[in-house]
């Protein structure tokens, strides 16, 4: 499974926006690049995903470098509640045909100050 | 609340012993998923079933079985634990076998406590 590099920590101010990191520089091109979060406390949950294109929903943007090699999620104005950890996860477009498992890293712990 | 539910939340048990844990899929989800959370591991994916059958596997120990029945619910069976089994395990359902656009939901998680 390819690899992603993410920051271990990031701060940032309420009602700011913040820009997390992924570094992928071994992702091929039948992967597709993850986002969950886990909320202190809770289970992970799914934030978002894209291919190549960048991609907005109702919770966040994700950014995707022309080469892929790497991708920031956007939170555009964060909020206590989004004091989590954040997990960015390659996953394989044929993931189908050999199950839907999640490979997380060690994600990026964000703290929000109010 | 993502509909996953999973019983009990809090378990203690000796080493040595088996324990049995329980999880029930979003309504109309076929896939479950079983990850182990501990504080050196990080989160571990164990094992996936579609519909019944096992799909994938991951680092799950010999001493772990599960099964998915027919009414799709699922069990996770530690037997002969260890201290080591220590951690929150977690399950999550999908609709589909884990393609893209399948994401999981998760549920809040067993806290297993071995003394």
């Amino acid at each position: 499974d390819a690899k992603t590099t993410q920051p271990n920590s990031m701060e940032s101010n309420e009602e700011e926006p913040v820009h997390l990191p992924c570094n992928h520089s071994t992702i091929s091109g039948t992967d597709y690049i993850h986002w969950y979060r886990q909320l202190p406390s809770q289970g992970p949950e799914y934030v978002i995903h894209g291919l190549t294109s960048n991609v907005n929903n109702r919770m966040a943007s994700l950014a995707i470098a022309e080469d892929r090699k790497s991708s920031t999620l956007i939170l555009h104005r964060a909020t206590l509640r989004d004091a989590a950890v954040y997990y960015c996860i390659l996953r394989d477009i044929r993931g189908s045909s050999q199950g839907g498992k999640l490979i997380f890293g060690q994600g990026t712990e964000l703290s929000v100050k109010p | 609340d993502s509909g996953v539910t999973q019983t009990p939340k809090h378990l203690i048990t000796a080493t040595g012993q088996r324990v049995t844990l329980r999880c029930s899929p979003r309504s109309g989800d076929l896939s479950v998923y079983w990850y182990q959370q501990s504080l050196d591991q990080g989160l571990q994916f164990l094992i996936q079933y579609y519909n019944g059958e096992e799909r994938a596997k991951g680092n799950i120990l010999e001493r772990f079985s599960a099964q998915q029945f027919p009414d799709l619910h699922s069990e996770l069976n530690l037997s002969s634990l260890e201290l080591g089994d220590s951690a929150l395990y977690f399950c999550a359902s999908s609709p589909l076998a884990g393609g893209q656009g399948d994401e999981q939901f998760f549920g809040p998680g067993t806290r297993l406590t071995v003394l």
